[in-house]
């Protein structure tokens, strides 16, 4: 079956500590996105990638890092420089941009602080 | 574990009703519109799409209706079901962008 893969669907993290957040998909996607969610919040745009070896920064950047190698994986690294790490995070695709189509999501991977 | 926000708007339906959930969007550019469903624990789910060249559109058990004047979506579900219940929030994107907006959603309940 086709979908979007995240692990670890529980992370901790220390003081200080870079942690990295794994997502693969499998829908032959070329756009892939990460978004925070929050208490009563909606869902918060971090990083975008339309095409392999490009992404853009989103809304809420500051203090994450992703990368595109591979068409098929769009890993979010939570740097020791966010300060407020603590959240539901999840990964989506779609078709491509332009195309009116709906983002398919992740399962999640929720952060703490230990 | 919650994913989703413990303050939500709730809806209360009983098991066989109608389920009418609402959404403001935001953009009065925004010409594509989404329904997701998120369960505890887990990612949205896709329910069901509408462009804005339409004002309803309709899938199995689900109807989602456009305002464009005043800006407003709504999602009915026929015969809720008890599997029904989770979070629903409405999404918008503008012209094909990478921009989608997200609504923070409205909790439903079905109620034996």
């Amino acid at each position: 079956d086709g979908g979007i893969t995240q692990s670890p669907k529980y992370l901790f993290r220390k003081e200080g500590q870079n942690v990295t957040l794994s997502c693969e998909q499998n829908l032959n996607h070329d756009a892939m996105y990460w978004y925070r969610q929050d208490p009563g919040q909606g869902l918060r745009l971090i990083y975008y990638s339309q095409i392999v070896n490009d992404f853009q920064k989103g809304d809420i950047a500051e203090g994450y890092s992703v990368s595109r190698e591979k068409k098929e994986s769009f890993p979010l690294t939570v740097t020791s420089a966010q300060k407020n790490p603590t959240a539901f995070y999840l990964c989506a695709s779609s078709i491509g941009q332009g195309l009116r189509q709906p983002q398919h999501f992740g399962d999640g991977t929720r952060l703490s602080i230990l | 574990g919650e994913s989703v926000g413990l303050h939500l708007p709730t809806l209360s339906v009983q098991e066989g009703d109608n389920s009418i959930i609402n959404c403001a969007y935001s953009n009065s550019a925004s010409d594509y519109f989404i329904w997701y469903k998120q369960e505890s624990g887990k990612g949205p789910q896709f329910i069901i799409d509408i462009r804005s060249n339409m004002d309803k559109r309709q899938g199995q058990r689900v109807t989602v209706l456009l305002n464009k004047t005043v800006k407003h979506l709504s999602l009915q579900i026929a015969a809720t079901q008890p599997g029904d219940s989770a979070v629903y929030f409405c999404a918008e994107n503008i012209g094909g962008t990478y921009k989608y907006i997200f609504g923070t959603g409205t909790r439903l309940k079905v109620l034996a």
